[in-house]
């Protein structure tokens, strides 16, 4: 069993089109999180939510919007999209703020062309 | 605020070299502390964590000491594989911000036969 899952794991799509980015963890954690990896490895925190609700919402396009329908879900959906936008994105959990860390998942890699 | 700094790279090694990736952080309060681990094309995994001062994590070789006196957790391992070729993270996270995680910017690690 996966724990933390997202999908797609690749994701190539045109400047200007609209894509989501899904991810599930299946531990039971209470926050899930989006970071933003780029070309010279860089993590970069996007959002947070904990128990469904938004807890951090770093310096981020509004074009990026997630949405967590259950605190076991927290997908990511881009409007409109840049080349820029071109990097992976990790999908995360975790339980608690120390102790145990948190689970990543695979990663996503969009490519904008 | 919260950071973690981490020695620039990349780093090669031979095979059964030793090895030292330096990370401190700097934090409001009492962090704990991660070293994960990213393989090529792979998402993060956690290698090691401690929570608290003079803790030491361990795992697969790897071992890191919380020492807050010098806010550092270096990465250490005896003898390094071929297999031990990888980007390393230093992290913390701290009750006061929310359950973020503060990545170092990674250390890519080659080591050749």
């Amino acid at each position: 069993d996966t724990a933390v899952s997202q999908t797609p794991k690749y994701l190539v799509t045109q400047m200007g089109n609209d894509k989501s980015i899904k991810c599930e963890q299946n531990l039971g954690h209470d926050t899930m999180y989006w970071y933003k990896q780029d070309s010279k490895k860089f993590l970069k925190i996007m959002f947070s939510y904990n128990n469904k609700e938004l807890i951090i919402n770093e310096t981020v396009p509004n074009r990026f919007s997630p949405k967590s329908p259950d605190k076991a879900h927290l997908n990511l959906h881009i409007n409109s999209l840049e080349l820029g936008d071109s990097a992976v994105y990790f999908c995360a959990s975790s339980q608690d703020f120390r102790g145990r860390g948190a689970f990543f998942g695979q990663g996503t890699r969009l490519t904008v062309v | 605020g919260n950071s973690v700094t981490q020695m620039e790279g990349p780093v090669t090694l031979s095979e059964e070299a030793f090895l030292t990736i330096n990370c401190t952080y700097t934090a409001t309060g009492y962090p704990s502390l991660f070293w994960y681990v990213q393989y090529p094309g792979e998402g993060l995994q956690l290698l090691l964590k401690a929570t608290k001062a003079d803790d030491k994590g361990s795992n697969k070789g790897f071992e890191a000491t919380y020492r807050k006196e010098t806010t550092s957790f270096h990465l250490e391992k005896g003898s390094v594989q071929v297999s031990d070729s990888a980007v390393y993270f230093c992290a913390l996270s701290e009750i006061n911000t929310g359950n973020q995680f503060y990545f170092g910017t990674g250390t890519s690690l080659t080591v050749i036969p």
